[in-house]
């Protein structure tokens, strides 16, 4: 079946500029996680979504950044006011069911590779 | 709070050899431990989980890990490694205090030569 899909695969920015990324999960998959991962490390969590609520946004780095899940499936990262610190791969994985931490599997998509010049 | 340590940036290993990839952890109460593979411009792919139980876990192309209590260890192992297994690895953990997030480590670059 249809794995994680994530558009676009690669975006280049100007400084100062708003960004979207948008996420596929697999359907039915009731949770789904945004991560930034920059050059040379692991993924670092952003948000997390169980169905169209947003659980945890801790992870955000600034107000520049918001998520959203409107109807429970597809959703968007959008950063405002881009800065050559946002340019990363932004990863999106989505899992079957309620996160808890308890070692449930997430599936990720390909990724978006953002650039800020 | 949880951490994850991958203490080798990178593994060289020749094709037919054992690989064992490190990882040791910190978390406050039951760890959930994963290992996941990045493939060049492609997502991480998950590999092998530990929740319970043995703590000799097995997973997908003939890899595996050992859970180690005591170390807070988690290495994935290999009897026999492949070219195709070159690759970047993250060890990652969730449980105890961490909510809902998962915390990855840095990666390890496995290079296998034929």
């Amino acid at each position: 079946g249809a794995g994680v899909s994530q558009s676009p695969r690669y975006k280049v920015a100007k400084r100062g500029q708003d960004v979207a990324l948008r996420c596929d999960p697999i359907s039915g998959h009731v949770s789904l996680f945004w991560y930034q991962q920059a050059l040379g490390q692991g993924p670092e969590f952003l948000t997390y979504f169980q169905n169209e609520a947003q659980l945890d946004k801790s992870g955000l780095p600034s107000d520049r950044f918001f998520a959203e899940r409107p109807e429970g499936s597809v959703s968007t990262l959008k950063i405002q006011r881009t800065q050559q610190e946002d340019s990363a791969v932004y990863l999106c994985a989505s899992s079957l069911v309620p996160s808890r931490g308890h070692g449930e599997t997430q599936y990720f998509g390909p990724g978006t590779r953002l650039l800020v010049l | 709070a949880q951490s994850v340590a991958q203490p080798e940036d990178q593994v060289n290993v020749a094709e037919g050899n054992p690989l064992t990839v490190k990882c040791t952890y910190s978390v406050s109460g039951n760890p959930y431990l994963f290992w996941y593979v990045q493939y060049p411009n492609r997502g991480l792919q998950f590999l092998l989980k530990y929740i319970t139980g043995d703590n000799l876990v097995k997973g997908s192309y003939g890899f595996e890990a050992e859970f180690n209590k005591s170390q807070t260890s988690f290495h994935l192992k290999k009897p026999s490694a492949l070219v195709s297994d070159s690759a970047l690895y993250f060890c990652a953990v969730s449980g105890g205090t961490g909510g809902f997030k998962t915390i990855f480590g840095a990666g390890t670059r496995l290079f296998v030569k034929a």
